[in-house]
């Protein structure tokens, strides 16, 4: 089975402050990994995904993750908030032997501060 | 950019009625998924479908809840008698063959009263 723990439900920075998002992972396989950002009332967009190629993953918005195998963790991060960062970020594994159905963390609201 | 379109994106029903949220996947996916998303809280499994047939469903998918590809494009999630629990965003997913990524709709808002 396959889950995802993401630290902190919550995460407050400045404008300007870096963005530094948890997510922990358990699978016993090869996972696939993935950030969605959700803002209010609105659907899920993808940020950015690791599927076993390099360990550094970019996305849009100038997001950014680590996977690192040995902590079991897909942290995501970006250097200067913005404003618009504000809202709900959700980690997500899935796998081929599972279907590739995606299971999703509880997700962190990301509030920034002026 | 192809994406997967849901519809009605907000529908209002009350309890005991039959619902029927409706998806279109990306036109050449085979690989469908309903998730749920109770208000504040995570995005969750319900089912995935292949091949005319259900593949894997979570508990949360009981016997009032059925899957369906009506025709070669849509992909519907039925709830027979819908209860006040089921309010929540629902989310259709597709997937193509050899994908590693599940494409998201932007969801169906369900409220019941």
């Amino acid at each position: 089975a396959q889950s995802v723990t993401q630290l902190g439900s919550h995460v407050s920075v400045s404008e300007g402050a870096l963005v530094l998002l948890r997510c922990n992972y358990s699978s016993s396989v090869p996972p696939y990994l993935f950030w969605y950002v959700q803002y209010p009332n609105q659907g899920l967009q993808l940020l950015l995904k690791y599927t076993s190629a390099a360990t550094l993953v970019k996305g849009i918005n100038g997001f950014e993750a680590e996977f690192k195998k040995s902590e079991t963790s897909f942290h995501l991060t970006k250097p200067s908030a913005h404003m618009s960062d504000a809202a709900e970020y959700f980690c997500a594994v899935s796998s081929n032997t599972g279907g590739f159905k995606t299971i999703f963390g509880a997700g962190t609201r990301l509030f920034v501060k002026a | 950019e192809p994406e997967v379109t849901q519809t009605p994106s907000h529908q209002v029903t009350q309890m005991g009625q039959e619902v029927i949220l409706r998806c279109v996947p990306i036109s050449n996916h085979l690989y469908f998924y309903w998730y749920r998303q109770i208000l504040g809280q995570k995005v969750e499994f319900l089912v995935s479908f292949y091949n005319n047939e259900i593949s894997e469903k979570s508990e949360i998918f009981d016997d009032q809840f059925s899957v369906e590809r009506p025709d070669g494009s849509n992909f519907t999630l039925k709830i027979r008698s819908t209860k006040l629990e089921d309010s929540a965003m629902y989310f259709c997913a597709s997937r193509g063959t050899g994908g590693t990524e599940a494409f998201f709709g932007q969801g169906t808002r369900l409220t019941v009263v």
